[in-house]
């Protein structure tokens, strides 16, 4: 099956920077998508971006399907950004990575 | 309805009890997914249905684990004779369709002692 990479796993930002993360696919995907987890656990999605660059805000998502990465940005980061940002690519379910566990300081 | 529900949000009960998880999908999404989610891990795929049939069972962890859809909607996952290793977050999720944007249910934590 599909194997998922996700960098870095931890992460610490003073609230207003900037950080990318990565989500690295063993083999080509049709289906890809970030999702961020809440310190309270609820999963939301946050791009379906199997190919090409989305913005929502202050972040945004480059999926490279052909080099089988994905990034997502964030920017000028707040307290609330934090908790643990997934990706899962597929052909039809979803294979996750271990995550980025983020933490904005004020 | 609105969003994923999953119930109950929390379950405790003795090794070797049986517990029935439940999912109700958004309205309409034909594609139903179960995950599990151990302290602190990742999301680990159990199940996956298309409609009332589930072409994919890969993950389930053994002949304990079963699960249903009726209906096109709602999902029940039963554990039968539960072991602590059971102990996790049961995660639901939908799609319109196979390949969609998928939504995730709140959970079920469920507890083994």
């Amino acid at each position: 099956g599909i194997q998922v990479e996700q960098s870095p796993p931890d992460l610490i930002l003073q609230e207003g920077a900037n950080s990318t993360l990565r989500c690295n696919f063993s083999d080509s995907v049709n289906n890809l998508q970030w999702f961020h987890q809440n310190p309270w656990g609820q999963l939301i999605n946050l791009f379906y971006i199997p190919s090409g660059t989305k913005q929502n805000g202050r972040l945004s998502a480059t999926t490279v399907a052909t080099e089988r990465y994905s990034l997502l940005y964030i920017s000028s980061s707040q307290t609330t950004d934090s908790g643990v940002y997934f990706c899962g690519g597929s052909n039809y379910k979803l294979t996750f990575g271990k995550g980025t566990l983020l933490t904005v300081n004020p | 309805g609105a969003g994923v529900s999953q119930s109950p949000s929390n379950k405790v009960t003795e090794k070797g009890k049986d517990v029935e998880l439940r999912c109700d999908p958004i309205s309409g999404h034909t594609a139903l997914y179960w995950y599990r989610q151990s302290l602190g891990q990742g999301l680990e795929f159990l199940i996956y249905f298309q409609g009332n049939s589930a072409p994919d069972k890969s993950g389930l962890p053994s002949d304990r684990f079963s699960a249903e859809r009726t209906g096109g909607s709602v999902s029940t996952l039963t554990i039968q004779r539960t072991q602590q290793e059971d102990s996790a977050v049961y995660l639901c999720a939908s799609s319109s369709t196979v390949n969609e944007k998928l939504f995730f249910g709140s959970g079920t934590q469920l507890s083994v002692l």
